[in-house]
């Protein structure tokens, strides 16, 4: 079964810099792979999709990059506020196609 | 415009009571999803729903636990006899269509077994 590495400690990082965050799978290469955040208590809020014929997608201060050689999408959040903390998820689709794959997230933390 | 809705938000059941957690989807969307979610782990899939018909229940245990998705109203996840290792935060999603669709989460039901 497809298995789905991110970075298990958190990420801590002062106010303006880059945070990145990273996605390793094994097995299967999948269509497509998304983006999550996630605030305590709350339910995930999604932020970005990337297919697998895609490099790299970008929306506002979010950019991502699905490399299917390396086996691994990598999260960027550029110019980095408070207001960004928070865990970030990545998923996948399963084999079936029916489901998404969560990662456990990683916590990433940003400091004024 | 309303988005997924979960209740209750918090539920307290005792060893042996039944949970009933229910999930009206996003307006429009007819695929949901339920995920079960434990501190320091990840989001676990359950089960994938369409109206009336459950399409994959792979992760479901296959004792104690039944989803619904009828026709009129919410989708329905039951619980029977829960035992303290069901406590977690039980998240639903909803998306327009299966495939590479983006989920919509409610804000989860927390189920405390005492």
């Amino acid at each position: 079964s497809q298995k789905i590495e991110q970075n298990s400690e958190a990420l801590n990082i002062q106010e303006g810099k880059t945070a990145t965050l990273t996605c390793n799978y094994t097995n299967y290469s999948p269509a497509y792979l998304q983006w999550y955040r996630q605030d305590p208590g709350r339910g995930p809020v999604f932020l970005l999709l990337i297919r697998e014929n895609e490099k790299e997608k970008r929306k506002e201060r979010l950019k991502v990059t699905f490399d299917t050689t390396l086996k691994q999408s990598l999260f960027h959040i550029t110019a980095s506020q408070p207001a960004d903390s928070a865990t970030y998820l990545c998923a996948l689709d399963d084999q079936a196609g029916t489901a998404l794959i969560f990662g456990k997230g990683t916590t990433l933390s940003v400091s004024s | 415009n309303a988005g997924v809705m979960q209740n209750p938000r918090h539920l307290v059941r005792r060893r042996g009571q039944e949970a009933r957690l229910r999930c009206s989807p996003m307006k429009g969307h007819s695929h949901v999803y339920w995920y079960r979610q434990l501190p320091e782990e990840g989001l676990k899939f359950m089960v994938y729903l369409q109206k009336e018909n459950i399409i994959d229940e792979s992760g479901m245990p296959k004792e104690r636990f039944s989803a619904e998705f009828p026709k009129e109203g919410p989708s329905i996840l039951r619980i029977q006899q829960v035992v303290r290792g069901d406590s977690a935060a039980y998240f639903c999603a909803s998306s327009s269509d299966v495939g590479n669709s983006p989920l919509h989460f409610g804000n989860g039901t927390r189920l405390t077994v005492t």
